[in-house]
Parts: structure tokens; sequence; C-alpha cells
């Protein structure tokens, strides 16, 4: 399967900064990734689909402008969570997907916690 | 209804006993299922996936998947303290609106040496 990393995997920060989250694919060319969201003692919920040189898509409910995401190189996908305040506080995790068979392989997850 | 139903347990078992997870879903478009190991606080881990109707066995892990009755299952046999995570169950067709993986809650594994 492919290998996702994650960086950082765990940030505090005070309410108002803003916060980027790195998801990098180690072993192939990721054309698309995701991001998902996850809160304790609950599902992925997904946010967006990062697609590589275009817009992100973002789901119904997610603030573009607060979360945003770049996908400049194949390899590489950001997530910068701006003027984030304690409600953003959860679980990011970043997955790349297999076209041919639709796996999903996740990285390990950013912990972020505003306060 | 949701699209996939799973419970949450929590699920506790002795090492070494056959453990059962299962999944019902509604959307009959769902044609690619997988099973997700999630320890605390890390990314899901694929365990197993599998395509239209079917078993397959890996290791101690079997899937199922029964299409016509829109149920999937994965048996764990001989189960491991190691195993204690929670397992999500996630689908995913290729028919219009349902490109988006879907998961279940998720089931609170406890494997007890």
């Amino acid at each position: 399967g492919a290998v996702v990393s994650q960086h950082p995997s765990w940030v505090i920060c005070k309410s108002g900064t803003s916060v980027k989250i790195e998801c990098r694919s180690l072993d192939f060319q990721a054309t698309t990734m995701f991001w998902y969201r996850q809160f304790p003692k609950q599902s992925l919920m997904l946010m967006a689909t990062s697609n590589e040189g275009s817009k992100a898509t973002y789901e119904q409910g997610v603030e573009k402008d607060k979360f945003l995401i770049n996908h400049a190189s194949l390899t590489l996908s950001t997530l910068t969570v701006t003027s984030a305040h304690p409600e953003d506080s959860s679980f990011y995790i970043c997955s790349t997907e297999l076209a041919e068979t639709y796996e999903q392989y996740f990285g390990p997850g950013t912990r972020l916690t505003v306060t | 209804q949701k699209e996939v139903e799973q419970d949450p347990g929590p699920l506790s078992v002795p090492e070494g006993a056959i453990v059962s997870l299962n999944c019902t879903y509604s959307n009959s478009a769902f044609q690619y299922f997988m099973w997700y190991r999630q320890y605390s606080r890390k990314g899901p881990e694929l365990l197993m996936y599998t395509y239209s109707s079917g078993n397959k066995e890996d290791g101690r892990f079997t899937a199922q998947v029964d299409k016509s009755s829109k149920y999937i299952s994965l048996f764990i046999r001989d189960s491991q303290p190691s195993d204690s995570a929670t397992y999500l169950c996630a689908m995913i067709g290729s028919g219009a609106g349902s490109y988006q993986l879907t998961f279940g809650k998720g089931t609170k594994l406890s494997v007890i040496p």
C-alpha cells in the first residue's frame, strides 16, 4: 500500500492564529488527496478533496476560506486552518487514493488543540 | 436511514476468540468494500479490501461481502491483545453520487489477555 506522512503530529495554537498541516505521499504520485476531520469517538468526516494543480472541492458545511487547501505538487498537500478557534480542535487526517481500485491510505493524523 | 450502519460496541472478547464485526448499508451502488483498523490517536490502517460479493482471507482476517443482503463482515481468528482497536468499515461506489468513501462509525474492540 501507499505510505503517507503528516506533519506535525500534534500542534497547540492560540485562538486566532493560523496553523498549517502538511500531508506527503512518500511512495507514489498522488493527483488526489483527501482531508478528513475526526472528533473523539466519532468516525471520519470528509472535509475536502484536494486535486493537484486545481482548486479543492469542499464538502457541504466546510468553510473553504477557513480551511485552505493547497496541492501544489503530486506529493504534497497542505491544509491551513485560519483564525483557529477552540471548536476547530480535532484530529485531522489526510489520505491518498489508488485511482484504479479506490483504496485509500491514510496518514498518521495531526492533533490540533486550539487554546 | 444512514448509508452505513455499524454497531459501535464496545466489544470485549478473551484472547484467542473469534471476533465478528459487521456493517450494513443501504446504497446499492457501493461496489468496493474496505475494513480499516484505527488505534487511538492514529490514522486508519487498511486491513482488507474486497470488490463486490465474496470472501477474502488474509492471515487471521477474513472479509465477507453479501451484496444481496447489503451486509459485510470482518472475522478475526485467534484474536490477540494487539488487535484491540477501533475497526471501521468503509465503502465506495463507482456510480454517480457514490464516489465518496463512506465510513461506518467504527466498532471498538478490546481483546483481554
